[in-house]
């Protein structure tokens, strides 16, 4: 069975740094484009990030360049996001997706506050 | 970046047929922006309808439909149920960059 479980969201001050992770079972990431897409509360969804199998290919929103990054650890099977000088702004539900868009996780809050 | 757009919201009685639509800033859309369509409830993670324009998942009900029509992508709702009511967003492909469109809420009374 294909599953998706994102971590690391929590509470950070603006200007803080946080990692998120998301494991993958059921299927290899390396194989796939993966994706970020967040939703601040009571708002739509938002893609923020993709990177390709080759790692060599990813793709940010305009909201998120240069403070996002996101990698990949085929070892451990696994996408992870990591996120700094944060605004409160980037308050949200993180999720990671599977493309074609076949398996999305449960999410990973973050909350940007002071 | 694009800019997706989609119906804020629509209203459907039950049984009845709907069409939302999504459009994309950069001229129409087309097979090449492999659309897709997903269903979202409250406190829900969003479910994929359809993908690559016109497919269903195996837990897509067969009243859901997609299409290209007059320039945009489509989800058509044939025999809409009480349960159909969500709120529907589209995604559209610009290479490797990803766009949602703003969400449809589509009420059932």
């Amino acid at each position: 069975e294909v599953q998706l479980v994102e971590s690391g969201g929590g509470l950070v001050h603006p200007g803080g740094s946080l990692r998120l992770s998301c494991e993958a079972s059921g299927f290899s990431v390396s194989t796939h484009r993966m994706n970020w897409v967040r939703q601040a509360p009571g708002k739509g969804l938002e893609w923020i990030s993709n990177i390709g199998p080759s790692s060599s290919a990813k793709y940010y929103a305009d909201s998120v360049k240069g403070r996002f990054t996101i990698s990949r650890d085929d070892d451990k099977n696994s996408l992870y996001l990591q996120m700094s000088h944060l605004r409160a702004e980037d308050t949200a539900m993180y999720y990671c997706a599977r493309e074609p868009w076949l398996n999305w996780g449960q999410g990973t809050l973050v909350t940007v506050s002071s | 970046q694009a800019v997706v757009t989609q119906e804020p919201s629509l209203t459907v009685s039950p049984g009845g047929t709907v069409t939302l639509t999504c459009g994309s800033s950069t001229g129409a859309v087309t097979n090449d922006h492999y659309s897709y369509w997903f269903q979202q409830k409250p406190g829900l993670a969003p479910r994929t309808l359809i993908y690559d324009t016109t497919a269903r998942h195996s837990w897509t009900p067969a009243r859901f439909s997609g299409s290209l029509l007059g320039g945009k992508a489509a989800l058509t709702l044939s025999g809409a149920q009480p349960e159909d009511e969500a709120e529907f967003y589209c995604l559209l492909h610009y290479s490797g960059v990803r766009v949602f469109g703003g969400g449809t809420k589509l009420t059932v009374l």
